[in-house]
């Protein structure tokens, strides 16, 4: 069965240095998601792409937060600099459309900033 | 914007008993309301989805209501087993071009054998 894909699983790094994660969702999907959890929480929705194009990045700290999907099949989010407060897993999912489709998520990048 | 509160945040049951978690919603023109289940270190992973134009769903040992008037949405697990430990997660979405998902708070739900 395809899964979504995401690396790193785990990275630890110190404020202010620049991360990256990323994602490839399931083959033929073509809406992608961001989503971050902090420990204890629900998901919380950052970006969304529709193929290469971003759907919604109202939640997107775009001072320091990136999210590109340049063929519209894998993509990165990156962050810099990191502060501590953005130590949290980072969840990518995909779904096959953009409207009452399944999604489906990866085992996210559990991101520790120091 | 779309705010979903989720209850309870813990819920501890003897295996075999049923388990009820509740969520309540504030627009009310969301009309997608998937359930997840995530695993102590594992992905969320669906478990049961239901749409505004139906009011019960059910798969198994687990059903979901949705009452639209109150604007509230309630998960059952009925016959619980240890393996249904987990944290589960509430969703409403408004299933329009973006379908993005609001999340509950989650419950932490413990079946003891």
């Amino acid at each position: 069965e395809a899964e979504v894909a995401q690396s790193p699983r785990y990275k630890i790094t110190e404020k202010s240095q620049a991360v990256a994660f990323w994602c490839d969702p399931i083959s033929g999907h073509a809406t992608l998601y961001w989503y971050r959890q902090i420990l204890g929480q629900g998901p919380e929705l950052l970006v969304q792409f529709q193929d290469e194009s971003v759907v919604d990045d109202s939640q997107l700290p775009k001072d320091r937060f990136s999210a590109e999907r340049l063929k519209g099949v894998d993509s990165t989010l990156k962050i810099q600099p990191a502060e501590l407060g953005d130590s949290a897993m980072y969840l990518c999912a995909s779904s096959f459309g953009q409207g009452v489709d399944t999604q489906y998520f990866g085992p996210g990048t559990r991101l520790t900033v120091l | 914007g779309e705010n979903v509160e989720q209850h309870p945040s813990t819920l501890s049951v003897q295996e075999g008993d049923s388990a009820v978690i509740k969520c309540t919603y504030s627009d009310s023109a969301s009309n997608y309301f998937p359930w997840y289940k995530q695993e102590l270190g594992k992905r969320p992973q669906l478990i049961i989805d239901i749409r505004s134009n139906v009011g019960e769903k059910k798969d198994q040992r687990i059903a979901v209501t949705l009452n639209k008037t109150a604007k509230h949405f309630s998960l059952h697990i009925t016959e619980t087993q240890p393996e249904d430990s987990a944290v589960y997660f509430c969703a409403a979405s408004m299933g329009n071009a973006g379908n993005m998902l609001t999340f509950g708070g989650g419950t932490r739900l413990m079946v003891k054998p």
